[in-house]
Order: structure tokens, then sequence, then C-alpha cells
């Protein structure tokens, strides 16, 4: 299928810093974004989406970024916290198959 | 509760032997996925379907077969497991066109000695 490619594959930062996890696409076609978080021997689960009629979507201390000219989207958490440290991935709608594309994931390690 | 359920959770099973890993949901979703998943790591769809007497593999080749004769259950049978084949397994379901959030079943871990 088409690629999601994803941006950093681990991450470290401390407690109340911001983190950033970009995520590219090649379908053109695509127009549904959502992230999930994993953590530790816990089912993904989705924590935002964002469709292409929309540039940025906010939900507390989590938003999401889409730029669809360049084809790339982005996850921003702010203040982060130790329970934020989980798996995070970003996925992106296909027309051609399967209904979601999924990134390989970053690491996000919050230390305090 | 409208949920997507899996069993067993865990699973140790010798080589040869066949099993059969369960998924079902309560959400009338249409669309259903098998994932394997090494803990932590990248999602692989394995199968996947679009509703009933639809199934189709994924992008990773797979020696799993899966049915689809009921809109809420959709297992994925081994007819031979071997140790390569022990991972954790992921079903999912989404609501068919526009939404296509996927909603994930807790997961099965299958250990092939």
């Amino acid at each position: 299928g088409e690629n999601v490619e994803q941006h950093p594959s681990t991450l470290s930062v401390q407690e109340g810093d911001s983190a950033v996890i970009k995520c590219t696409y090649s379908d053109s076609a695509s127009n549904y974004f959502p992230w999930y978080k994993q953590e530790l021997g816990k089912r993904p689960q989705l924590i935002i989406d964002i469709r292409s009629n929309v540039g940025e979507k906010k939900d507390q201390r989590i938003a999401v970024t889409l730029n669809k000219t360049a084809k790339h989207f982005s996850l921003h958490i702010t203040e982060t916290q130790p329970e934020d440290s989980a798996v995070y991935f970003c996925a992106a709608n296909l027309f051609s198959g399967y209904a979601l594309n999924f990134g390989k994931g970053t690491s996000l390690l919050v230390t305090p | 509760e409208a949920d997507i359920y899996q069993t067993p959770r865990y699973l140790v099973i010798g080589t040869g032997k066949k099993i059969t890993l369960e998924c079902s949901q309560t959400m009338g979703h249409d669309k259903m996925y098998w994932y394997q998943q090494d803990p932590g790591m990248e999602l692989h769809l394995i199968h996947y379907s679009y509703g009933v007497n639809s199934t189709e593999k994924g992008d990773l080749s797979s020696e799993s077969t899966v049915s689809r004769i009921r809109t809420e259950h959709f297992p994925l049978t081994l007819e031979s497991a071997r140790p390569s084949h022990t991972s954790q397994y992921l079903c999912a379901s989404s609501e068919d066109a526009a939404a296509e959030t996927q909603y994930f079943g807790p997961g099965t871990r299958l250990l092939v000695l």
C-alpha cells in the first residue's frame, strides 16, 4: 500500500516540555488522519484525528496540524507528563484498498 | 457495552498445533481487521474484511486464514503453528465509508514453542 513515514522513531523529553511527532503520506486522495497511543501491554487507542477540510485541531494538551499541500501532518503534545510515555502511531486513510495505512510508530519517553 | 473482544488473551502452544483466535465486536461495524504486532513495534495488516463473506489479505504475508460468516465475528486460524508465529495479534473494526476510525481489541499474545 501507500506509505506513511513517521519520525522520529524514539523521542525522549523532560516532563513539562513539548513533544512533536511528524508524519508524511504519499496518497494525495487521503483525507483522514488519526493518531493512536499505545501504552505498554495495552491496545492502540485513538487520541485525536483530523480531516482534510481542517488545518489544525486541538484537544487540551494535544493538537494535530495538517499541511495537505506538503502531505504532512504532526502531533503536538504540550506540558508533557510521565503518563504520556507510550508508542504513538499516525495513520492516513486510503481509497485504494483497506482503510488505514499506519506509520511505524514513535516511542515517547517523558522523564520526571 | 459496545466493544471489541478477543479470546484467548494469552496462548502458549506447541509447534504443529491448529489454533483459532477469536474476535467479536458489538458495535455493528462492517469492516474488521487483523494485525500482527511485536510489542511496541509496527502494526502489520494481515487480513481484513469489508463485510459478511468478504475477506482479503493484507500487506504482510501470513500463513493464517480468516472467515466472516457473521458481521460481529472474525476469527483467525493457523492450521499449523510455528515458532515464527509468536507475536501479538490485534483485531480491529471500523464503520463503513466516511468514518475510518479503527477500534482495537485487547490483543492475543501467542507463544509457539
